[in-house]
């Protein structure tokens, strides 16, 4: 259980187009979904809190213009790179919350996006 | 949010118990602490999640003090595939559920 996946697992795209990532969470509802970027040998740093039917929350630092996030239903949140350029190209993970009646409430992760902008 | 403190870095040998220990001095009254796994180019893997003494798993032990300010990871019998970022994430799960990663520690298993 708790399984979460992203498509596409890795993408490469020419400067100034758009990407979208897809993240789901298989197996278990997600009112609340998380995006974050990993450059090499970095830890993860979170770009944004996606939460169903309502706008995502940015953290500072992060354009809300350029990353996208549209988190529609329970089950998919997506990540829109628009205009992408080359200092994009990152690792994108997204994770989704699993709430658990009575346990406390745990975070899986996708297995990543890998995105190249040439 | 709770800030996190961990070793850079940790060497051990194939058949060894690591025990990786986290730093989690404000720690608050409703956060969990929820380690994880990270391969390269890989999304991090839940290992395990406590509030306070010890839970146990099929893959490891989470050891914490009473005065929660700290937590200890224990992975016993270490082979080469345990070789990985390892992240200690403290946060609060009953409310907005954000949690930072900090820089996790890196374990090398040798043969």
């Amino acid at each position: 259980g708790a399984v979460v996946s992203q498509h596409p697992s890795w993408v490469i795209c020419k400067s100034g187009t758009s990407v979208k990532i897809e993240c789901r969470s298989l197996d278990f509802q997600a009112t609340t979904m998380f995006w974050y970027r990993q450059f090499p040998k970095q830890s993860l740093m979170l770009m944004a809190t996606s939460n169903e039917g309502s706008k995502a929350t940015y953290e500072q630092g992060v354009e809300k213009d350029k990353f996208l996030i549209n988190h529609a239903s329970l089950t998919l949140s997506t990540l829109t790179v628009t205009s992408a350029h080359p200092e994009d190209s990152s690792f994108y993970i997204c994770s989704a919350r699993d709430q658990l009646a009575g346990r406390a409430d745990t975070q899986y992760f996708g297995p990543g996006t890998r995105l190249t902008v040439l | 949010l709770a800030k996190t403190t961990q070793p850079i870095s940790m060497d051990s040998y194939e058949g060894q118990e690591v025990n990786i220990t986290c730093s989690h001095n404000n720690i608050a009254t409703n956060d969990y602490i929820t380690w994880y796994q990270q391969f390269p180019s890989q999304g991090p893997r839940f290992i395990i999640q406590g509030y306070k003494t010890k839970v146990t798993n099929e893959v490891a032990s989470l050891f914490i003090p009473a005065d929660r300010k700290s937590s200890t990871l224990s992975l016993p019998r270490v082979s080469l595939s345990d070789t990985a970022v390892y992240y200690c994430l403290v946060g609060d799960t009953t409310g907005g559920f954000k949690t930072i990663f900090g820089a996790g520690t890196r374990l090398f298993v040798k043969a």
